[in-house]
């Protein structure tokens, strides 16, 4: 059972474009959002991630929103360019937990020059 | 900094083979993880590591064993393999600091069970 539901499972967009990624959850013990970005052939690598404290952060052209009534959020990809291209994963986990993360199914991103 | 360091990157296993994924971290972390990466699927959490000594089972551990006998390893152990773990899997590292909650991934080793 998929407790972090993401979408869409592709996505392109053209250079200069707004890349958005949408995740929902389940669990409300859950207090740290990560999402990770992942190129063919390596390991995930975290982008960038939000505790429910705060309803957005944005690091450089990477903005999260974050919904806790909804237990929704989302990735923003500001003027996306074709080195973004790569799969994105949104997670979610109790800090508590350690490493244990619960994963959507991630995105393919493509992004067209 | 080698970080997160998984052995081997490719195998094939005949089914009813056995064989051990090797995970090494050399950033002095407590947490490690195991996932599988299936196509559509995401990462899934197949065993974890509170510390050395200490083991539980994730989402998916049904065909898989895992030890921690030091801080550094945590080999993933398939006793006898089966076509449906044909599957990419990744270890994981974290600090133990409540801050410090960023998990540091290998490389991957893609498996493949015929």
């Amino acid at each position: 059972q998929q407790q972090v539901k993401q979408s869409p499972q592709s996505l392109i967009v053209q250079k200069g474009g707004i890349s958005i990624i949408n995740c929902a959850y389940e669990n409300t013990a859950f207090d740290y959002f990560p999402w990770y970005q992942q190129f063919p052939g390596k390991g995930p690598a975290l982008l960038i991630a939000i505790r429910p404290d705060v309803s957005e952060k944005k690091e450089g052209r990477f903005t999260i929103s974050f919904n806790k009534s909804a237990k929704q959020f989302s990735l923003h990809i500001m003027d996306s360019q074709p080195g973004d291209s790569a799969t994105y994963f949104c997670a979610a986990t109790k800090e508590t937990s350690g490493s244990r993360l619960t994963f959507g199914e991630g995105t393919q991103l493509t992004v067209n020059p | 900094n080698a970080g997160v360091t998984q052995t081997p990157k490719f195998q094939v296993l005949k089914t009813g083979q056995s064989m051990t994924l090797q995970c090494a971290q050399d950033m002095n972390h407590e947490y490690m993880s195991w996932y599988r990466q299936d196509p559509g699927m995401g990462l899934r959490l197949i065993h974890y590591s509170v510390g050395a000594g200490i083991t539980d089972q994730g989402e998916v551990p049904n065909g898989y064993n895992v030890s921690r006998s030091t801080t550094e390893d945590f080999p993933l152990r398939l006793l006898s393999a089966a076509p449906s773990q044909t599957s990419v899997y990744f270890c994981a590292s974290r600090g133990i600091e409540m801050m410090n909650t960023e998990a540091f991934f290998g490389q991957g080793t893609r498996l493949t069970v015929v």
